[in-house]
């Protein structure tokens, strides 16, 4: 298996654009899991999802963020509008169980 | 808060030499975790530890579990040069063993 996948790996946008980061978790995995971390904060969960369906976004900063997973193999991380303090690594991870997790290799974005 | 706090911060070490990072966490957990993470990848998990064990080794990894001082060690044998990174210890939120919280992390650095 490829592994968890994410795009972009870099995103660089000036402030009030919206932004999408994607992820496709490990095939077979029924968790998927959205991180942020920062040299500040660490890192944060923000949300996720089982079979599909959101369990837990209590970690989303504000409206501005939303997530999606239309099916087992996709999910989206969407900010809109973006702001200078969403600067940060983004994280997606899947895990097949309540346990270990896999980390795809992040998007580093970078609002100006 | 975060639940599980990482000791010390940041270390530096010969190859060679054994590396001991500490953790320590505040409520009831049933499993803890470590992971690695190299600079600019995501993190890998590299060890469980549930709570009715004591020690575990996985390689040149050992993780001891102490729930009466709600606390965990990883100790790396043998360092090498590639175990640079940063290490983080994570437990699962109460109530919710989906979701993982984790430390803000050691950053060892191992001089070749």
């Amino acid at each position: 298996d490829a592994g968890v996948i994410q795009s972009p790996r870099h995103e660089v946008t000036e402030m009030g654009q919206e932004v999408t980061l994607r992820c496709k978790p490990i095939s077979g995995h029924d968790y998927l899991f959205w991180y942020r971390q920062t040299m500040m904060r660490g890192l944060e969960l923000l949300i996720y999802f089982n079979n599909n369906v959101p369990i837990d976004d209590s970690g989303m900063p504000e409206d501005r963020f939303s997530a999606k997973m239309p099916n087992a193999s996709f999910s989206t991380l969407k900010i809109q509008p973006s702001e200078p303090r969403d600067s940060a690594v983004y994280f997606c991870a899947s895990s097949s169980t309540s346990a270990e997790q896999y980390f795809g290799p992040g998007t580093r974005l970078t609002v100006t | 808060s975060q639940q599980g706090e990482e000791d010390p911060q940041a270390l530096s070490i010969q190859e060679g030499e054994n590396a001991t990072m500490n953790c320590s966490y505040k409520t009831s957990i049933n499993n803890l975790q470590w992971y690695r993470q190299n600079s600019g990848r995501g993190l890998v998990h590299l060890i469980l530890i549930r709570s009715n064990e004591r020690e575990k080794h996985s390689g040149r990894l050992r993780v001891t579990l102490d729930t009466s001082k709600k606390s965990s060690s990883l100790l790396i044998t043998a360092s090498r040069a590639a175990d640079t990174a940063s290490y983080f210890c994570a437990t699962p939120y109460t109530g919710a063993n989906s979701k993982l919280t984790f430390g803000k992390g050691i950053t060892l650095s191992v001089r070749p």
